[in-house]
């Protein structure tokens, strides 16, 4: 079974630039999550997707942070401008149906440097 | 006040010996505790999660609650080398949002 993936893998941009970051959940996990992780910290949730409607993004900075899910599959994390704070590894996860005791399965990550 | 509090670490202990890290968290109405293994680089993977008062084994691994004292705890038995990682707290309540402590950082020596 394939797991979560995610490109790029690495983006090193200047501040006040737009990047955009994929997932491609596992087949058939019907919740999808954005997770931002600073360094020396652990993963904050950014937003979160069941199928493609966002079930919470009370933690997304909506002024400079969007995302979406279409289709109920793939989703896009884009961030326009970009501060240096924004520099974290953000990682795409998903689960089977979101329910508490299903397991979160990590992609890989996109470590984003922000100069 | 953070949610999920944990000791940065790093703990460090010899091969074969139990380690025990330790979890406090603020939210009473917290329902579930999750531990994830993170290596260096790499992405968060789940050992094993736990709502129950008392403990939950899975092989090496023994996860402790004890909901009055708002205490979770993991124990790895006969640590090796490869356990050397950063673990992640976690707790979730009435959904599957989970909030992560900071994790602590676990070292084994040959």
């Amino acid at each position: 079974e394939a797991g979560v993936a995610q490109s790029p893998r690495y983006k090193i941009i200047e501040k006040r630039q737009s990047v955009a970051f994929w997932c491609n959940p596992i087949s058939g996990h019907a919740t999808l999550y954005w997770y931002q992780q600073i360094l020396g910290q652990g993963p904050k949730l950014l937003i979160q997707f069941q199928n493609n409607g966002v079930v919470d993004d009370s933690q997304l900075p909506k002024d400079r942070f969007s995302a979406e899910r279409l289709k109920g599959v793939d989703s896009t994390l884009k961030i326009q401008p970009a501060k240096l704070e924004d520099s974290a590894v953000y990682l795409c996860a998903s689960s089977l149906e979101g329910r508490q005791t299903d397991t979160q399965y990590f992609g890989p990550g996109t470590r984003l440097t922000v100069l | 006040q953070k949610e999920v509090e944990q000791n940065s670490g790093p703990l460090s202990v010899p091969e074969g010996a139990i380690a025990s890290l330790n979890c406090t968290y603020s939210d009473r109405g917290s329902q579930s505790f999750f531990w994830y293994r993170q290596y260096s680089g790499k992405s968060p993977e789940l050992i094993m999660f736990i709502y129950s008062n008392g403990d939950k084994e899975d092989g090496r691994f023994t996860a402790q609650l004890n909901k009055a004292s708002q205490y979770v705890s993991l124990l790895i038995r006969d640590s090796q080398p490869s356990d050397s990682a950063t673990y992640l707290c976690a707790r979730a309540r009435w959904t599957d949002k989970l909030i992560f402590g900071t994790g602590t950082r676990l070292q084994v020596f040959p």
